[in-house]
């Protein structure tokens, strides 16, 4: 089994410029999440589909949309970058809420 | 909103010597999880408490949950240097709220 693919693995943005940070996961887990890494800081939340159909805001939302595509699927879209957005981010899944979490690679993600 | 709270924030220890991170929370919590991320790398779950006053063990690994559950500890003993990395520990809920981390480094 994957787990939990992210793609692009590395990605560098213009000011401005949109685009979208895939993840997909084949373990059957109903939860997926979005976190950001700044350097030296934890995990913060951006955003969360609790289950295939839904999803909901999470720590910081602003400047970011997403889609549970299906299943396995739940996208990252930035639609106008910007230099604070610069960091790594994580997609995450699991079965639950009782249940630890399984973290892609992370994409890491520069806006000059 | 709950707030997650982790201290140290940075450790170095002699490889050999025990490392402790304490992570406290401002609400009570249902359960508590830990997490370790190797530099470069992704948080990878280690373990989760459930239950006042849990104790659980991995190998040189120590989980501990209060008596309250507001707070959690995790206690390494004699270092190796594959355990340096960050460790979170993470509140309950439908959206995890991840700790600060403690940064271990360890010295050969």
């Amino acid at each position: 089994n994957a787990g939990v693919t992210q793609t692009p693995k590395f990605q560098v943005l213009k000011t401005g410029q949109s685009m979208t940070l895939q993840c997909a996961q084949d373990m059957n887990h109903n939860s997926m999440y979005w976190y950001r890494q700044d350097p030296g800081m934890g995990l913060r939340l951006i955003y969360y589909s609790a289950s295939e159909g839904t999803t909901d805001k999470g720590e910081v939302p602003n400047g970011y949309n997403v889609s549970r595509l299906n299943k396995r699927e739940f996208s990252l879209r930035l639609e106008s970058a910007a230099p604070s957005q610069t960091s790594v981010y994580f997609c995450a899944s699991r079965v639950g809420s009782n249940y630890g979490y399984t973290f892609g690679s992370g994409t890491r993600l520069t806006v000059v | 909103g709950q707030q997650v709270m982790q201290i140290p924030q940075y450790q170095h220890v002699q490889e050999g010597e025990d490392f402790t991170t304490y992570c406290n929370s401002s609400t009570t919590l249902s359960n508590i999880q830990w997490y370790k991320q190797r530099p470069g790398g992704h948080p990878v779950f280690l373990i989760q408490l459930v239950k006042s006053g849990e104790v659980k063990k991995q190998k040189r690994l120590t989980f501990q949950f209060g008596e309250a559950k507001k707070n959690s500890s995790l206690h390494i003993t004699a270092t190796q240097t594959t355990d340096v990395g960050t460790y979170f520990c993470a509140g309950p809920s439908n959206k995890l709220i991840f700790g600060t981390g403690t940064r271990l480094q360890v010295f050969p």
